[in-house]
């Protein structure tokens, strides 16, 4: 079975500064991994993904993720967050080669302040 | 265009009413989902359809019942409403193998 751990339920930040969103999972075999956000009173939209091949992982926004195999991870960073950026960041994970369902982790509410 | 529409988007009933959600993609993909997203924001598989073929179901109550007339749609029919089932569902699509797309989700109030 699959599990992820998203560490902080919360992450406070001010405009312009980085941010590091933390994630980690469990699984068996070998894994596919994304970051999705919610905006307010919206949809899933999908940030990025890993699927194979180079660990650093670019997305949309500004937004990257490195996946680091011997640590179960795969956090989120961007070097210079915006007041839109305010939302919720999902960490989800499924079986490599059978993407038909995913585990999700708890989300991290992001809040870029002014 | 929407690639992943569902609809109502926002949906107030009593208990015991019975509702439908309606969920169809315009990706040519081949797997439909439903996603169930609870009031602490926790997202969770409920279902899964491969070429209409049901292929997942997470002990979701019986009064829960998907159906996929064809690849592109995937409804989902709520039997006898309880207030537990507010929440916020998520139809999804993907290609098998690929990434999964989701929808602007539908905000069920049961009151």
């Amino acid at each position: 079975a699959q599990s992820v751990t998203q560490l902080d339920s919360q992450v406070p930040v001010f405009e312009e500064a980085p941010v590091e969103l933390r994630c980690n999972y469990s699984s068996s075999v070998s894994v596919y991994l994304f970051w999705y956000v919610q905006y307010p009173n919206q949809g899933l939209q999908l940030l990025l993904k890993y699927l194979s091949g180079s660990t650093l992982v670019k997305g949309i926004n500004g937004f990257e993720a490195e996946f680091n195999k011997s640590q179960t991870s795969f956090h989120l960073r961007k070097p210079s967050v915006h007041i839109s950026d305010t939302a919720e960041y999902f960490c989800a994970v499924s079986d490599g080669g059978s993407n038909y369902k995913l585990t999700f982790g708890k989300g991290t509410l992001l809040t870029v302040n002014p | 265009d929407t690639a992943v529409s569902q609809t109502p988007k926002y949906l107030v009933t009593q208990m015991g009413n019975d509702k439908s959600i309606k969920c169809e993609q315009n990706l040519g993909h081949d797997t439909m989902y439903w996603y169930k997203q609870d009031s602490k924001k926790f997202l969770k598989i409920m279902f899964s359809y491969n070429n209409k073929e049901l292929i997942i179901n997470e002990t979701v109550p019986n009064r829960f019942s998907p159906k996929s007339p064809d690849k592109a749609h995937l409804n989902l029919h709520i039997n006898s409403l309880e207030l537990g089932d507010s929440a916020v569902y998520f139809c999804a699509s993907s290609s098998w193998g690929n990434t999964i797309y989701f929808g602007e989700g539908s905000w069920l109030t049961v009151v």
